[in-house]
């Protein structure tokens, strides 16, 4: 089925270790996200990319790096895991820039870091 | 900088029944787009419904409509016929024709009781 897919879909973490959050999406969108979700915060967006090779910073980008080396996929990676990054993390695709299509999402990832 | 503003954390409605959530937003632009989004318990996000600034005429899609009020910066949802299935986290979105990112509120729960 077309969409964005997620992996992994649950992981625990020690402090300190690291991790590689996986987005891979097949309807040749342009632009992907990386969102965390926090309960009474709502979603707030980590890093964005409008295409293959280019990444940008967004509202929460501290303690995390992400690549866009292929289209199709988008990485989120944790250097070194903190308690405070305990979220739901959720990639997103979109094919125009404004967005008046609206996002898809990924189903999301659970991380507890302990 | 643009905000929403979604001040009801929890609701709940009686099946069969009709509920409005509320959202207020705040922006500078001229042009943008409002969302609502439903995220059952699956944690999948579900784009509900889709407002144009631009377009007076509420939007409208089966038993969900919105309440737009450009002036009052004010974009609520309406559920009609309430169901059990809409049980869900309901969040209000904010895109600004240009840019890369939604604005996200933070949230109302919503429960359907029998």
């Amino acid at each position: 089925n077309a969409g964005v897919t997620q992996t992994p879909k649950f992981r625990v973490l020690k402090t300190g270790q690291s991790m590689t959050l996986l987005c891979a999406q097949d309807m040749n969108h342009e632009y992907m996200y990386w969102y965390r979700q926090d309960p009474g915060m709502g979603l707030r967006l980590i890093h964005y990319s409008v295409g293959e090779g280019t990444t940008a910073k967004g509202e929460v980008p501290d303690g995390y790096n992400v690549s866009r080396l292929k289209k199709q996929n988008f990485l989120l990676g944790l250097e070194s895991a903190a308690p405070s990054q305990t979220s739901v993390y959720f990639c997103a695709s979109s094919y125009l820039i404004d967005l008046r299509d609206g996002y898809t999402f990924g189903s999301g990832t659970r991380l507890t870091v302990v | 900088a643009q905000t929403v503003t979604q001040s009801q954390p929890e609701m709940s409605v009686q099946e069969a029944e009709t509920v409005t959530l509320s959202c207020t937003y705040d922006t500078s632009e001229n042009n943008y787009y409002l969302f609502w989004y439903k995220q059952p318990p699956s944690r999948q996000m579900i784009l509900v419904i889709r407002q144009e600034a631009y377009k007076q005429q509420n939007a409208t899609e089966n038993r969900f409509s919105v309440n737009f009020q450009k002036a009052a910066k004010s974009f609520s949802l309406k559920i009609s016929d309430s169901q059990l299935g809409d049980t869900a986290m309901y969040f209000c979105a904010l895109s600004d024709s240009g840019t890369y990112k939604y604005i996200f509120g933070t949230g109302t729960r919503l429960k359907v009781l029998a």
